[in-house]
């Protein structure tokens, strides 16, 4: 069976600095990965996804991830944060039969 | 244009009582899921439609919890004589034919079971 692990639970990062959220899946079959990103009182709403090609995949509000797949690794990362990305973060991984398995989450704190 | 919708928002009933939780898809699309998100974990999957069958409902806990789309687009996920565990956020989301890659969520709905 797939899982996903999301390594850190809580990201706490200042304003204009970097932040990587590291993600783990197990898999002995072909797997898509995905970063959604829940906002407060909202919705999934999808960041990025992986299906083939290119390992480096860019998503929106300026965030990118990369597939490793030796290293069975998709970390989402972001230059410099803003205080409006202060969300909860989930990985998810699809395997066969399109259902998603999500990680635990990373809470994502900018501070000003 | 309109996403998923999911009704009511917010549930409180009590132990033993049985609820009715409404999903409305992006209109058009074909397949349709349920997931479950308890307090800090992530969302968990609970049942998958394509078109008006259950494709997959491995993810249902038990035989308390069950989920029917009739007629293809609205779905209903019913669970019987709750209990206190089963409150949770129950999210739904949809993907056009074709593309099951992307999954729109709808903003789920919390039930609070005392």
């Amino acid at each position: 069976a797939q899982s996903v692990t999301q390594l850190d639970s809580q990201v706490p990062v200042f304003e204009e600095a970097p932040v990587e959220l590291r993600c783990n899946y197990s898999s002995s079959v072909s797997v898509y990965l995905f970063w959604y990103v829940q906002y407060p009182n909202q919705g999934l709403q999808l960041l990025l996804k992986y299906l083939s090609g290119s390992t480096l995949v860019k998503g929106i509000n300026g965030f990118e991830a990369e597939f490793n797949k030796s290293q069975t690794s998709f970390h989402l990362r972001k230059p410099s944060v803003h205080i409006s990305d202060t969300a909860e973060y989930f990985c998810a991984g699809q395997a066969a039969g399109n259902k998603l398995t999500f990680g635990g989450g990373t809470r994502v704190l900018v501070k000003p | 244009g309109a996403g998923v919708s999911q009704t009511p928002s917010n549930k409180v009933t009590e132990k033993g009582k049985y609820v009715e939780l409404r999903c409305d898809p992006i209109s058009g699309h074909t397949a349709l899921y349920w997931y479950r998100q308890s307090l800090g974990q992530g969302p968990e999957f609970l049942i998958y439609f394509q078109g008006t069958g259950a494709a997959d409902d491995s993810g249902l806990p038990n035989d308390r919890f069950f989920a029917v789309r009739p007629e293809g687009s609205v779905s209903t996920l019913k669970i019987q004589r709750t209990e206190r565990g089963d409150s949770a956020v129950y999210l739904c989301a949809s993907s056009p034919q074709g593309d099951y890659n992307e999954q729109f969520f709808g903003p789920g709905t919390r039930l609070t079971v005392l």
